[in-house]
């Protein structure tokens, strides 16, 4: 069974301050995959990116960037100069090839202060 | 539209009866997913479709929880005798197809609440 963990509960920043989440997964397959997803206010869960085992590339999309590390299997998600809106809660997922179910982190609230 | 929808999008009810709630996938997704929302829990996953495949109803927390996915679109969650510790978010999500890795779009949830 995989196994995902948030162990921020909460980050709370100042607006322009660079925040990063951490997540942490088990699992026992060779090839998986990772996902962040965006919980807003409205409640919608919103994809932001997926990761499989084998590509251990950074990636960067506009503020955002992620950190896929296999030595410690780590998949932390960096916010460059917050805004007010990426208040919001941020959900890690990992999921196994063998099913497609996701199996969730607790989730991280991040509040940007203006 | 082009997106996952759920209804109703706030369901309140007694204890003891029964509730159904409604997904329609996005046109052309063959995988359907149920998942849980709840303050104790977190998200967690109730079942899942594929295509015309015996869904996956490991996630489903007692008998009193079924699914049913009528002609690979529209799916149905059925609670029976509902319980307080039902309430919660229920959300459902579709994607492509089985393979994995695959993008799960997800609909706004419809809140159950048991009195």
């Amino acid at each position: 069974a995989q196994k995902v963990t948030q162990a921020q509960t909460e980050i709370s920043v100042v607006e322009k301050e660079d925040v990063t989440l951490d997540c942490v997964y088990e699992t026992r397959d060779t090839t998986y995959y990772l996902f962040w997803y965006k919980q807003p206010p409205s409640g919608e869960l919103v994809f932001l990116i997926r990761r499989n085992s084998f590509d251990e590339q950074n990636e960067i999309s506009g503020r955002y960037s992620w950190n896929f590390q296999k030595s410690t299997s780590s998949f932390n998600f960096t916010i460059t100069a917050s805004q007010v809106v990426d208040s919001a809660v941020y959900f890690c997922a990992s999921q196994e090839t063998s099913g497609s179910r996701l199996t969730f982190g607790e989730g991280t609230q991040l509040t940007v202060n203006p | 539209g082009a997106g996952v929808s759920q209804s109703p999008s706030n369901k309140v009810t007694e204890k003891g009866k029964d509730v159904e709630l409604r997904c329609d996938p996005i046109s052309g997704h063959t995988a359907l997913y149920w998942y849980r929302q709840s303050l104790g829990q977190g998200l967690e996953f109730l079942i899942y479709f594929q295509g015309n495949s015996a869904p996956d109803k490991s996630g489903l927390p007692s008998d009193r929880f079924s699914a049913e996915r009528t002609g690979g679109s529209v799916s149905t969650l059925t609670i029976q005798r509902t319980q307080q510790e039902d309430s919660a978010v229920y959300l459902c999500a579709s994607s492509l197809g089985a393979l994995s890795g695959g993008e799960q779009f997800f609909g706004p949830g419809t809140r159950l609440t048991v009195l």
